[in-house]
């Protein structure tokens, strides 16, 4: 079975500081991961995506995470954090048929001024 | 990217009524899903629509509260029977496996809030 673990359902930093959000998870096989953004009163959004390739993944609005398989964690993070990037942040697991997908229990995020 | 439209958009119910929600794709896809998520909470798999047979429903959903269709590859429903308040929640669909897309993207639609009262 997979399953995901985001740790902290609510991170707040200031504009311009680092965006550091907490995912990790379970799985008997190395899985494919992804992390999703969700802004309010809208659909879910792909921010990247781990699928065996290099383990350091950049996604768009300036986010990456490192899959790190000792540590079994695919943390998200952003060098300096803006205003527009509040919303909630979803961490999600599947295996190598993508026949299905599990989500975290999500992380909001809020930017202060 | 996979262009998703769900209707409706929003609803509200009555305690006891059924409400069908309707999910459609602008493109052919190998796999479609249905998520809810309840207020302040994930998104929680309900089933996988499965086109021309029946979906395969994750543990703790059962074909009667949610009967799904998928007659073809770009448009599936979902029916939330006998509704009662704890069914109030987003529910969404979600696509994967665009003709010619990228690989390991799941697509979502903007999803239907339901209130149940």
């Amino acid at each position: 079975a997979q399953s995901v673990t985001q740790l902290g359902s609510h991170v707040s930093v200031s504009e311009g500081a680092l965006v550091l959000l907490r995912c990790n998870y379970s799985s008997s096989v190395p899985p494919y991961l992804f992390w999703y953004v969700q802004y309010p009163n809208q659909g879910l959004q792909l921010l990247l995506k781990y699928t065996s390739a290099a383990t350091l993944v950049k996604g768009i609005n300036g986010f990456e995470a490192e899959f790190k398989k000792s540590e079994t964690s695919f943390h998200l993070t952003k060098p300096s954090a803006h205003m527009s990037d509040a919303a909630e942040y979803f961490c999600a697991v599947s295996g190598h048929n993508f026949n299905k997908f599990y989500f975290g229990s999500g992380t909001k995020l809020n930017v202060k001024p | 990217s996979a262009v998703i439209s769900q209707k409706p958009s929003r609803d509200i119910c009555q305690r006891g009524t059924s409400l069908t929600i309707q999910c459609q794709v602008d493109s052919q896809v190998t796999m479609m899903f249905w998520y809810r998520q309840q207020p302040g909470q994930s998104l929680t798999l309900i089933a996988t629509a499965n086109q021309g047979s029946e979906a395969t429903y994750e543990s703790g959903f059962v074909i009667d509260k949610f009967p799904i269709s998928r007659p073809n590859l770009t448009f599936s429903t979902l029916t939330v029977s006998n509704m009662s308040p704890e069914d109030s929640s987003i529910y969404l669909c979600s696509v994967y496996g665009l003709a010619g897309g990228p690989t390991g993207e799941l697509f979502f639609g903007e999803g239907s809030r339901l209130t149940v009262l």
